[in-house]
């Protein structure tokens, strides 16, 4: 079993949906918890921060995450098409000094 | 947030030359950067810990004498790929640690993509 499971989709939504992208992970010392947007050809680009278990939003996206079930979400609401990329979740036990262990990234399009 | 930025953006050489990466933390000082690699559709795999004033820490399987890593400054980190060849051909990325009040995780460069003919 790898420490973080993520669908590599690609997931097709139309504009205007609401879009559930997760991650499962293993480590139960993972306490840092990030979701990355990487374009094609572009490095990631930091999109959520969460420490430990809760609920987080920054305008159309909320990140949660269920320490006890070990399982990530991200929602993204009123999808755009400019929402269309690779989302990653990484995840580490320790401070951003640490490595992180990353899912494979699940491609999302969104069609207008 | 923070800013980090690569040099170049993309690259291309011949097979057998050394090509060199700059990455640079534009607003904060970095004593760490981490350097990764990713390969088309893959997602990134870490290469190497940087650590500014001392060695680097390489990954289990990656190369230290053909990929050099030098952190010469609080703000800049450079990764030298040594007498590249066509399977060096990769997007290389760096990221570089950052602890604010809302926040303790990583930045990442824009990446620069290297061509080997």
């Amino acid at each position: 079993q790898k420490e973080v499971e993520q669908d590599p989709g690609p997931l097709s939504v139309p504009e205007g949906a609401i879009v559930s992208l997760n991650c499962t992970y293993s480590n139960s010392a993972f306490q840092y918890f990030m979701w990355y947007r990487q374009y094609s050809r572009k490095g990631p680009e930091l999109l959520m921060y969460t420490y430990s278990s809760g609920n987080k939003e920054d305008g159309r996206f909320t990140a949660q995450v269920d320490k006890s079930s070990k399982y990530i979400s991200l929602f993204i609401r009123d999808s755009q098409p400019s929402d269309s990329a690779t989302y990653l979740c990484a995840m580490s036990a320790n401070s951003g000094y640490s490595t992180l262990t990353f899912g494979k990234g699940t491609m999302l399009l969104v069609s207008p | 947030g923070a800013v980090v930025s690569q040099h170049p953006s993309w690259v291309i050489c011949k097979s057998g030359t050394s090509v060199k990466i700059e990455c640079r933390s534009l607003d904060f000082q970095a004593t760490t950067m981490f350097w990764y690699r990713q390969f088309p559709k893959q997602s990134l795999m870490l290469m190497a810990t940087s650590n500014e004033g001392s060695k680097a820490t390489y990954e289990q399987g990656v190369e230290k004498d053909k990929f050099l890593i030098n952190h010469a400054s609080l703000t800049l980190s450079t990764l030298t790929v040594t007498s590249a060849h066509p399977e060096d051909s990769s997007f290389y990325i760096c990221s570089a640690p950052w602890r604010g009040r809302a926040e303790d995780t990583q930045y990442f460069g824009p990446g620069t993509r290297l061509t080997v003919l």
